[in-house]
């Protein structure tokens, strides 16, 4: 059985520092892994997705990367701001699921 | 923002009721999934289709049932509600196993 975890489980950080989410998987046979963002009361929101021949993806101050031989992946975001409090979801694709972590929670204090 | 729309989105029922849940899309992707999400469980797959009339269960199928009789409709079921169903139902949707997968905005059911 696929497991997903994430460490850590919260983190509270100043603004403008430079952050490390992890998120670590125990089956390699993936088809991608996604990573999203989750706003208290609201939906998920996609934030980038690393299919099974990457290494990486970058979107403005996020980039994913992804080591399947080793079962994890890290999602670092540069300059962190009080906008980038949420919580953190990263989910792998296995077969036809969608497995997902339980996620960080970080909160960017001004 | 990707077509889907969950309704209701928020819903209180009595313990015993049974209740549908549905998720539309736009899209015209093969794969949705229905999710729960409860504190301390993260989110936990029920049942999900990777094609009209074909469906699948999840980790935390019992006491749920699912339909997709056209491609943009997935319907939950819950034949008879019960207090440990009380949660928040997110529907995802994505075109393949290897592509982007975009989630609804939730439906919270709570069984008194």
């Amino acid at each position: 059985k696929q497991e997903v975890t994430q460490i850590p489980a919260a983190l509270s950080v100043p603004e403008g520092e430079n952050l490390v989410l992890n998120c670590s998987f125990t089956d390699s046979a993936i088809y991608n892994l996604q990573w999203f963002r989750q706003d208290p009361g609201k939906g998920l929101t996609s934030l980038l997705l690393i299919q099974s021949s990457q290494r990486e993806q970058t979107s403005g101050r996020l980039n994913a990367s992804l080591d399947k031989s080793s079962g994890r992946s890290t999602l670092y975001i540069a300059a962190s701001q009080p906008g980038d409090s949420a919580t953190y979801l990263c989910a792998v694709i296995i077969t036809d699921k969608l497995i997902f972590g339980t996620g960080t929670r970080l909160q960017v204090f001004p | 923002d990707a077509g889907i729309t969950q309704s209701p989105r928020h819903k209180v029922t009595e313990t015993g009721t049974p209740v549908t849940l549905r998720c539309h899309q736009t899209e015209n992707h093969r794969y949705m999934y229905w999710y729960r999400q409860d504190p301390g469980h993260g989110l936990r797959l029920i049942h999900y289709s990777y094609g009209v009339k074909d469906t699948d269960k999840g980790e935390v199928s019992d006491g749920y049932s699912v339909s997709r009789s056209k491609t943009e409709d997935f319907l939950l079921t819950l034949e008879s509600a019960t207090s440990s169903q009380t949660s928040v139902y997110f529907c995802a949707i994505s075109g393949a196993v290897d592509t982007e997968a975009f989630f609804g905005q939730g439906t919270r059911l709570t069984v008194v």
